[in-house]
């Protein structure tokens, strides 16, 4: 079955970046689009952008350009996200999407930005 | 970026009642290759969420055929029919026709 593994709890410090990781395994992980979504404390969700892992193709909500960097390793299967600059406002649930339709959800890494 | 409008935001429903939520669309999700990018997720609280409804009307596998989605064009509704204890949580519709790609805002629904 469909299984996205993503990496655990962050705790990083404003101005520094961060590497998040999505395992994916049960499916052609080069054949299907993976998205990255961002869901802020109580707030609703926030499409981030999606990865195409067969060419290595991206496209970016103009929102995280500059903030998001998409990535992905087919020899692991695995779905990178980094976010650069970290402030407060990045502090959130991030998960990995499997899917155009936005099929199978990660279980989502929580970031905390903090001094 | 296309808005899409949820309601209600709250929706506080019984056991066996069917309950709509509605999602209406600052443009048409009418793609030019013909499909509408419309679809329905739900989140159970503490969890991520999970596809419910995919363009528009398709039944995601696995899920109970009590959810149904129908609509066309900027206007599209998610219908309940009969609702279950498991069914708590937000709904929420997703685009997926213009990019940047936009959720509603959400539609919680309780149950009594």
């Amino acid at each position: 079955q469909v299984q996205l593994q993503q990496s655990g709890t962050e705790l990083v410090k404003p101005a520094s970046s961060v590497k998040i990781s999505c395992k994916a395994s049960g499916y052609t992980f080069t054949s299907n689009y993976m998205h990255w979504i961002r869901q802020q404390p109580g707030n609703g969700l926030e499409w981030i952008g999606w990865i195409y892992p067969g060419n290595g193709n991206t496209k970016y909500n103009q929102k995280f350009d500059g903030k998001a960097t998409l990535t992905a390793d087919k020899s692991s299967s695995t779905a990178y996200m980094q976010l650069s600059s970290l402030t407060s406002e990045d502090s959130a649930v991030y998960f990995c999407v499997s899917g155009w339709y936005f099929d199978f959800w990660g279980p989502g890494t929580m970031v905390t930005v903090s001094s | 970026d296309v808005v899409l409008t949820q309601t209600p935001p709250t929706l506080s429903a019984t056991i066996g009642q069917s309950v709509s939520i509605s999602c209406r669309s600052s443009q048409s999700l009418l793609h030019s290759n013909g499909n509408t990018y419309l679809h329905w997720l739900l989140q159970r609280p503490g969890q991520s969420p999970q596809l419910l409804i995919y363009l528009v009307s398709r039944l995601e596998s696995g899920v109970p055929n009590r959810f149904s989605g129908s609509g066309s064009g900027t206007d599209f509704t998610l219908k309940i029919s009969g609702v279950e204890a498991e069914d708590l949580g937000v709904y929420y519709c997703v685009q997926g026709t213009h990019a940047p790609f936009t959720f509603g805002s959400g539609t919680k629904l309780e149950i009594k």
